[in-house]
């Protein structure tokens, strides 16, 4: 099946840095990519779906130039979380958008996922 | 904003028990799918229904989508410990490749 890696799978920062996160999909190009938060035993909240090769579009109440997102090529998306501070401590999860082919192309919209990153800001 | 309220939220039985969990919109979608995370990982997804009233059995779970397919189940037979972890739905509606996650549920089963 379809492979998706993010890097680091833990990051610890000090207060005012800023961290990268990166969602690699190994075996497929994904033009679309999605990027969740997750808070401590609660739901995958979205943050933005990225675009290759165009700005990504943000999900109401999330700060785009806190979290800047990147889709540079098919098969790599970022994620940078800019000016950390304590409240953005989460568990960020990258999904990458499969296309199921079967002689025509049928699209079902399955989302393969990222292991997740955990970020601990100090 | 689309809302996907799962039910119930916590659920903790003994081992051999079933069990059903709701996921309910007032959202249309053209797709749903149910995921089971465990600690610390991605989600793992189980299964997508697209259509209408469809069932879908994997092993000693069945998954239903409503006929309006604005809600679906998920039911496990004889559930067993390693049934623990969070499960999820997830919808998507017609015209978009994103999907919403519902509340979760955290199941935990005790042997």
């Amino acid at each position: 099946g379809a492979v998706v890696s993010q890097h680091p799978s833990r990051v610890i920062c000090k207060s005012g840095t800023s961290v990268k996160i990166e969602c690699r999909s190994l075996d497929f190009q994904a033009t679309t990519m999605f990027w969740y938060r997750q808070f401590p035993k609660k739901s995958l909240m979205l943050m933005a779906t990225s675009n290759e090769g165009s700005k990504a579009t943000y999900e109401q109440g999330v700060e785009k130039d806190k979290f800047l997102i990147n889709h540079a090529s098919l098969t790599l998306s970022t994620l940078t979380v800019t000016s950390a501070h304590p409240e953005d401590s989460s568990f960020y999860i990258c999904s990458a958008r499969g296309t199921v082919t079967s002689g025509s192309v049928i699209d079902t919209g399955e989302l393969f996922f990222g292991e997740g990153s955990r970020l601990t800001v100090l | 904003t689309q809302l996907l309220e799962q039910s119930p939220q916590f659920l903790s039985i003994q081992e051999g028990e079933n069990l059903t969990v709701y996921c309910n919109s007032s959202s249309v979608f053209s797709s749903l799918q149910w995921y089971r995370q465990e600690p610390g990982e991605g989600p793992v997804l189980l299964v997508t229904v697209v259509t209408g009233g469809e069932v879908k059995k994997l092993k000693r779970l069945t998954f239903q989508f409503g006929d309006a397919r604005k809600d679906s189940s998920l039911h496990i037979t004889a559930a067993q410990p390693g049934d623990t972890g969070l499960y999820l739905c997830a919808g998507r509606s017609s015209g978009t490749y994103k999907y919403i996650f519902g509340t979760g549920t955290r199941l935990k089963v005790l042997a």
